[in-house]
């Protein structure tokens, strides 16, 4: 079945960019996408990317993917503390039955 | 528009006690999901509706969970009786048509503590 890696941590400084990185083993999948969590709370829609898209650009959000070595990034521009939560790549369709296949995420802290 | 709803947003019981939560899903979405996410991990599909009938509950331990969507709208997720590794928070979500893909949102999740 589908399996999905991310970094455990990233540290970054407030007003510097984050790019937290995702790698998925499922070629076919058709969507992939990215939420934040922060504590305590459900799973935010930051943004998600088509397959057969190179990038996508939402505001402070940059999503590259290089669908070749399956891989996914997700650039924050100008970080903020209150960007600061657990951020998950989530790989959707393909042989994964159409469902979201989530990682361990990537906990994102933002020093001021 | 609403998003999705959980309650209770916290429940602390002991082992082998029952326990119950309710997901009332973004009005119109059909597809409706249940997902555990064990601390430090990533949320799991515990089992998947569309309208009121069940279209994966590959990975539900049938023999303490149960799951039901009476009239496609609402849901409730049983556990009976519960083990300590039920603790965990317990994720609704739902998805309709929108830009073309089953996009899921999520609602603030039920935390269980099993004593």
């Amino acid at each position: 079945g589908e399996d999905v890696e991310q970094s455990l941590f990233l540290s970054v400084r407030e007003g510097d960019s984050s790019v937290i990185n995702c790698t998925y083993t499922d070629s076919s999948s058709t969507y992939l996408y990215w939420y934040k969590q922060e504590p305590g709370a459900g799973l935010q829609l930051l943004t998600y990317i088509f397959s057969n898209m190179d990038m996508k650009q939402d505001q402070r959000l940059t999503v590259l993917l290089n669908k070749k070595d399956k891989h996914l990034s997700l650039r924050i521009a100008d970080t903020q503390t209150g960007d600061s939560a657990i951020y998950f790549c989530a790989p959707y369709g393909g042989d994964s039955s159409y469902k979201l296949i989530f990682g361990s995420g990537t906990r994102l802290l933002v020093r001021p | 528009e609403a998003g999705v709803a959980q309650s209770p947003r916290y429940k602390i019981i002991e082992k082998r006690q029952s326990v119950a939560f309710w997901c009332n899903p973004i009005s119109g979405h059909a597809t409706l999901y249940w997902y555990q996410q064990i601390l430090g991990q990533g949320p799991k599909l515990l089992i998947q509706f569309q309208n009121n009938g069940v279209v994966d509950d590959s990975q539900l331990p049938k023999d303490r969970f149960s799951a039901e969507r009476l009239k496609g709208v609402d849901s409730t997720l049983k556990i009976q009786p519960a083990k300590l590794e039920d603790s965990a928070v317990y994720l609704c979500a739902s998805s309709g048509e929108t830009w073309g893909s089953d996009t899921q949102y999520f609602g603030p999740g039920t935390r269980l503590t099993v004593l």
